[in-house]
This record gives structure tokens, sequence and C-alpha cells, in this order.
């Protein structure tokens, strides 16, 4: 089965503190994706990566950076976090090879992060 | 940008009732996909629709994509408390490989 594994299910941050949240897949896919999900707001895309040490800003990129350094594995950061970042982050791959489905999307579980 | 937009916010409903989730978009869908989340996990995957009239079925779940490939709609026969959850609806958008999500059907079922 495929796997994608975050990294913290909870945490609690001090706002400007720096955050990591880290994202692995062990089904060697090309894509990976940084969501955030907020009430009546659904999920809005962070950041994507296509390939080793290719990101591509999503929708809401503002206050995060990324990294790619291996293929399995996509960071998210938040350089200094504030309280309008609390939030449940979730992160999926994709593979570009076929499937059988188009182009699904994998999830882990989510961080539910709080920045007081 | 595609928007997604799902009806109801909310649902409730008693276990046994039928009921009808629909997501509609600003434009043309050229994939959609239903995803299952319970609360605070990660998204599960239910089925994925492209072709216009095309319906799909997964146990007690049936999601129809209309003609004009505008509107999907996700039917629960008989529901059970293991069907609660939010539902969303995601569509390929961008470059094709990006995912834009509606805002969720918050689903409760009444034992």
């Amino acid at each position: 089965d495929v796997k994608v594994t975050q990294s913290s299910r909870y945490l609690v941050k001090r706002t400007g503190e720096k955050v990591f949240l880290e994202c692995v897949q062990d089904m060697d896919h090309e894509n990976m994706f940084w969501y955030r999900q907020d009430p009546g707001l659904g999920l809005r895309l962070i950041y994507f990566s296509y390939d080793v040490k290719m990101k591509e800003k999503g929708d809401i990129p503002e206050g995060y950076s990324v990294s790619r350094e291996k293929k399995e594995r996509f960071s998210l950061i938040l350089e200094s976090a504030s309280t309008n970042q609390t939030s449940m982050y979730l992160c999926a791959s994709s593979s570009d090879k076929r499937t059988g489905v188009t182009r699904e999307l994998f999830f882990g579980e989510g961080s539910r992060l709080t920045v007081l | 940008s595609q928007e997604l937009e799902q009806s109801p916010q909310s649902l409730i409903v008693q276990e046994g009732k039928n009921l009808t989730i629909n997501c509609t978009s600003s434009k043309t869908l050229y994939g959609l996909y239903w995803y299952k989340q319970k609360y605070g996990e990660g998204l599960i995957f239910l089925m994925m629709l492209q072709k216009g009239g095309e319906e799909k079925s997964h146990e007690k779940i049936t999601a129809k994509l209309d003609e004009k490939k505008q509107q999907s709609s996700l039917h629960i026969t008989a529901s059970q408390p293991s069907h609660a959850g939010i539902y969303l609806c995601g569509a390929i958008s961008g470059s094709a490989r990006q995912l834009t999500f509606g805002s969720g059907t918050q689903l409760t079922v009444l034992p």
C-alpha cells in the first residue's frame, strides 16, 4: 500500500518560531503537495513539487517555503509562524505513471498546527 | 482558476436514509475526484470520474458526472454511521497535476 507519512500529528508553537513539517512517501511518486485545510474553506494548495529540487507556488504560498532534496521527502517550512497559520496541514503525493486511476492523490493523516 | 462549490455544507440524516451531495464547477471538468475524510485524519480516495454521463459505484456510494461535465453528485443509499465524515470533491486544474478542492460537506448519520 502507498504510504504518505507526516512526521507530527499535533504541534503547538509560539508566534515567530520556525516550524518544519515533514512528509515522506514510499511509492517513488514524482509529485508531492502541501495543502492546508480550514473550516469552510476546504483544502487550499500551498506549494507543490514535480521533481527533486523543484517547487512551484500554489494558491496560498505567502508565509511558507518548501524543500525537496530527495524524491521521497517534501518539507514545509514556516519561517516565522503566525497565529493565522493555525491549521490542519495535509501532504499528498501522486504519480505520473499510469496506474488505472489518473493522478489519484494519496494523502497523509495530517498535521494539526496551533500557533499561540 | 477553477472553483468548485459543494452543497450542502452540512447534512444530518437518520441511519438508513438516502442522501445526495453535489459538486458544481465553474469550468468544464476533465477529471472529478471524490474523497472522504474522517475527522482529524487524511483523505481517502473514493472514486474518479472523467467522461460526461459516467457513473461509478463503490459499495453503497454512487457518483455521477453530468453530460456537460460541470457537475457531479454523490449519492449514498441506506446511510450508515460509518458513512459519517467530510466528503470533498476535487478537480484537475492548472498543469493537470494539481487538484482543486471544494469546501467539503460534513455528513452526520444518526443511529
